[in-house]
């Protein structure tokens, strides 16, 4: 079972404007969330993350936002560059243990210029 | 400083062969993890170090996996027999230990193809 879903597998957007993708999760137990983003060819590099105990974290022209009830997050860049398309990648953690990240799918984000 | 490194960067074989892929984390970085990317899928967790202790193996997929870490630093992940569904990007990532976050930063990948 998917324990952490990105259910948009892509989005396009204009420059400028603002990127939202979406994350929803089923665990409970995860208590951190990261966001990466992926070139292809290359590794996952990390972007944003927030504990749950926050509901926000904001890095530049990064947000995210965590609903907690809802178990959803969200990450917001603003504005799009077209240097941000890229696969976005979801990741959750349950701390304590191992501390494995669980991933979504990813959704592909493209800016267009 | 220099990232994590992987090699090789692809790898062929053909089913039934056995293959050995290499990881140079972060120096000093306590934690290392392997996981195996899918065509169209998010990475999945294959297994974790915490210096030269396995402390979870998992994810796994089965006996033909085999990850060792001697010293603490450069890992190999083995899998023997390939087979066709073992076709998959393997990353590697590591992670500095009591850092207050918990990101971990990742390699380029070996993309393994078994035909």
């Amino acid at each position: 079972d998917q324990q952490v879903k990105q259910n948009s597998p892509s989005l396009s957007v204009q420059e400028g404007r603002i990127s939202i993708l979406n994350c929803d999760y089923t665990n409970s137990m995860f208590d951190y969330f990261l966001w990466y983003k992926k070139y292809p060819a290359e590794g996952p590099t990390f972007l944003i993350s927030i504990s749950s105990i926050k509901d926000k974290n904001e890095d530049g022209r990064f947000t995210v936002f965590l609903n907690k009830s809802a178990k959803h997050l969200s990450l917001h860049i603003v504005p799009s560059q077209p240097g941000d398309s890229a696969v976005y990648f979801c990741a959750a953690i349950k701390t304590g243990g191992s501390e494995k990240l669980v991933f979504g799918k990813g959704t592909k984000l493209t800016v267009n210029p | 400083g220099a990232g994590v490194s992987q090699s090789p960067r692809y790898k062929v074989a053909k089913r039934g062969q056995d293959v050995a892929l290499r990881c140079d984390p972060i120096s000093g970085h306590v934690s290392l993890f392997w996981y195996q990317q899918a065509l169209g899928q998010g990475p999945e967790f294959l297994t974790y170090f915490q210096n030269e202790a396995q402390l979870d193996k998992s994810g796994l997929p089965s006996d033909r996996f085999f990850a060792e870490r001697p010293e603490g630093s450069v890992s190999t992940l083995k899998i023997q027999r390939t087979q066709q569904e073992d076709s998959a990007v393997y990353l590697c990532a590591s992670r500095k230990m009591n850092s207050g976050s918990y990101e971990q930063y990742f390699g380029p990948g070996t993309r393994l193809t078994v035909t």
